[in-house]
């Protein structure tokens, strides 16, 4: 499978600040997603990143809060503006190619915001 | 709403032991079915993908599919200490066009030593 990494690993921000996150495939991959998992929760799609054009977003979340790029086929940015405490969670990218449709993750990035 | 259903628990079973986790799903046309095992700290990792009715294994690991009852279990035989986590069961839904999946919110493993 796919070596993924995230930047950063962990980061502790502001209130009202804004956090680019990155993820980087060392293979070129068909899909690329990001998800959010709060303590204790199970995993929510924020949006599906597609390459040279606009993200698909879920129910619930908004390109002005969770911009996201996608410049080419092995990597993807997603930016959390204008945090707040509620912001603070765990967001993962996930990769997938081929018709098995299997989902691979990254490391993912811890953030806190106080 | 499309729904995949999990007991949170926790399944506590000893050591060596048979451990069971199961699934039901609403999306009768999903056609392909995952396990994900995540760590506490650590992001998930696949452990089992299925995508046929019946039993599909995998070492000391068994997916099984039963489509007509929307129903997808996972054994995991001579359990140890080390498959304690918690089993995501996730669910590519709709048709076979999309890569997107519905997460189960999963059933935390705990084996006794």
């Amino acid at each position: 499978s796919a070596v993924i990494s995230q930047k950063p690993s962990r980061d502790i921000c502001q209130r009202g600040t804004s956090l680019t996150i990155q993820c980087q495939v060392d293979s070129q991959v068909t899909m690329m997603f990001w998800y959010r998992q709060q303590p204790g929760q199970s995993l929510t799609l924020i949006a599906t990143a597609n390459q040279g054009s606009e993200a698909t977003y879920e129910s619930g979340f908004v390109i002005d809060k969770f911009p996201i790029s996608r410049p080419n086929l092995t990597f993807s940015t997603l930016t959390v503006s204008n945090m707040s405490p509620e912001d603070s969670s765990i967001y993962l990218c996930s990769v997938a190619s081929g018709r098995a449709r299997e989902q691979f993750f990254g490391p993912g990035t811890r953030l806190t915001v106080l | 709403q499309k729904e995949v259903e999990q007991n949170s628990g926790p399944l506590s079973v000893p050591e060596g032991a048979i451990a069971s986790l199961n699934c039901t799903y609403s999306d009768r046309v999903s056609q392909s079915f995952f396990w994900y095992r995540q760590y506490s700290g650590k992001s998930p990792e696949l452990i089992m993908s299925i995508y046929s009715n019946g039993d599909k294994e995998d070492g000391r690991f068994t997916a099984q599919l039963n489509k007509a009852s929307q129903y997808v279990s996972l054994l995991i035989r001579d359990s140890q200490p080390s498959d304690s986590a918690t089993y995501l069961c996730a669910v590519n839904e709709g048709t076979s066009g999309t890569y997107k999946y519905i997460f189960g919110t999963g059933t935390r493993l705990k084996v006794l030593a």
